[in-house]
């Protein structure tokens, strides 16, 4: 079974500043990874996945985020946040042999960007 | 091509009443799944069917029933309702052509008194 922690339900920032938002998980088989992007009343997007390759992985608008096998953690970064960004963010699992269809969820990080 | 809609955005029920929620996708997607949302505890995977005529229960089923006659819907039914299913429920879909991203639906929230 695997478990995923986000070590901080909210983070405040100040716009233009960096940010990153800490994700741990524990499994026993490989793992796949995703961060997930949910704006104020809407459905969860995805905002970026690790498969394999590269440890490093980035998204459209900015972020990235690193996985690291041996401390087991897939933390999300950006180095400069706009207003447009707050929301809650949502770090999620799965294992390789079940794709993405059984996700196991973080609780959440709700980022505010203050001007 | 609306994607996932879910019907109703908002619903308040008594202990006891039943419901269904509904979750329906134009996207000729096999995989669906429902989600509930609680504070603090991210997303939970309830139930997911892999296509017509197959389902198969997440990490919290139990209140839960669900069974999919089509491709495109997959509704959620509450037979008695609790307080402890206040919640937000999300539906998701995966295409067979990109395996990795669920889509998700806008949401049902629900409250049960």
């Amino acid at each position: 079974a695997q478990s995923v922690t986000q070590l901080d339900s909210q983070v405040p920032v100040f716009e233009e500043a960096p940010v990153e938002l800490r994700c741990n998980y524990s499994s026993s088989v490989s793992v796949y990874l995703f961060w997930y992007v949910q704006y104020p009343n809407q459905g969860l997007q995805l905002l970026l996945k690790y498969l394999s390759g590269s440890t490093l992985v980035e998204s459209i608008n900015g972020f990235e985020a690193e996985f690291n096998k041996s401390q087991t953690s897939f933390h999300l970064r950006k180095p400069s946040v706009h207003i447009s960004d707050t929301a809650e963010y949502f770090c999620a699992v799965s294992d390789r042999f079940q794709g993405a269809q059984k996700l196991v969820f973080g609780q959440g990080t709700r980022l505010t960007i203050n001007p | 091509n609306a994607g996932v809609t879910q019907t109703p955005k908002f619903q308040v029920l008594k202990t006891g009443q039943s419901m269904t929620l509904q979750c329906a996708q134009d996207m000729n997607h096999e995989y669906m799944s429902w989600y509930r949302q609680d504070p603090g505890m991210g997303l939970r995977l309830i139930h997911y069917s892999v296509g017509a005529g197959i389902t198969d229960q997440g990490e919290v089923p139990n209140g839960y029933n669900v069974s999919r006659s089509t491709t495109e819907d997959f509704p959620l039914r509450l037979l008695s309702a609790a307080p402890s299913q206040t919640s937000v429920y999300f539906c998701a879909t995966i295409a067979g052509t990109d395996p990795y991203r669920q889509f998700f639906g806008p949401g049902t929230r629900l409250t049960v008194l």
